[in-house]
């Protein structure tokens, strides 16, 4: 088992849809959690972090943690076009001093 | 202001030569990392270092050598090239284990 793992998409939405982006990870013990955008080309900028149960908002998007089912997702409300990136979630693993570790990234296409 | 900064940009070179890559912050932070993400877009720590020291060692050939010479600092050497070392390789930085903050990338050819 990957210890992040992420379906490799590509995730196709009509504009204005909303998109459901999934993590699940392997160490239950894990602490923080985070969702980056990567353009292609680009070096990944952070979304949004997480770090106890529940959902967080931030504009259009929502975090939601849950760590008896080691999941996380990102929700995109009102896609727009220029949401279309790749997604990567990453953990910050238990006992791993300052490392997180990262999935492979779902490419998300917003449609016109 | 660059909070990331990474020379060089493009770095186009034969197998068997030896390069650096040099990454500057100017975030205050104190931690430090280089990453290496291939051509399926797999994001791999390969070193991390704490106030100048090495906290995280993946499993990267020897033939890669990290040098921290301050804690805004952080290079890359890389001796021999291989053909299996292009790839993107991206330095970055976090304050502690929050946020880490991405330079723009090395796009390293190795021909």
């Amino acid at each position: 088992q990957k210890e992040v793992e992420q379906n490799s998409g590509p995730l196709s939405v009509p504009e204005g849809a909303i998109a459901s982006l999934n993590c699940t990870y392997s160490d239950r013990g894990s602490q923080s959690f985070f969702w980056y955008r990567q353009y292609s080309g680009k070096s990944p900028e952070l979304i949004m972090s997480i770090y106890s149960n529940g959902d967080k908002e931030d504009g259009r998007f929502t975090a939601q943690l849950n760590k008896a089912s080691q999941y996380v997702s990102l929700l995109i409300r009102d896609s727009q076009p220029s949401d279309s990136a790749t997604y990567l979630c990453a953990v910050n693993m238990r006992g791993g001093y300052q490392k997180v570790t990262f999935g492979t990234g779902t490419k998300l296409q917003v449609i016109p | 202001d660059t909070a990331v900064s990474q020379t060089p940009k493009y770095l186009v070179t034969q197998m068997g030569n030896d390069k650096s890559i040099k990454c500057e912050q100017n975030l205050g932070h104190d931690t430090m990392y280089w990453y290496k993400q291939d051509s399926k877009k797999f994001l791999k720590i390969m070193f991390s270092y704490n106030n100048k020291e090495l906290i995280i060692n993946e499993t990267v050939p020897n033939r890669f050598s990290p040098k921290s010479p301050d804690k805004a600092h952080l290079n890359l050497h890389i001796n021999s090239l291989e053909l299996g070392d292009s790839a993107v390789y991206f330095c970055a930085s976090s304050q502690g284990s929050n946020t880490q903050y991405f330079g723009p990338g090395t796009r390293l050819t190795v021909t």
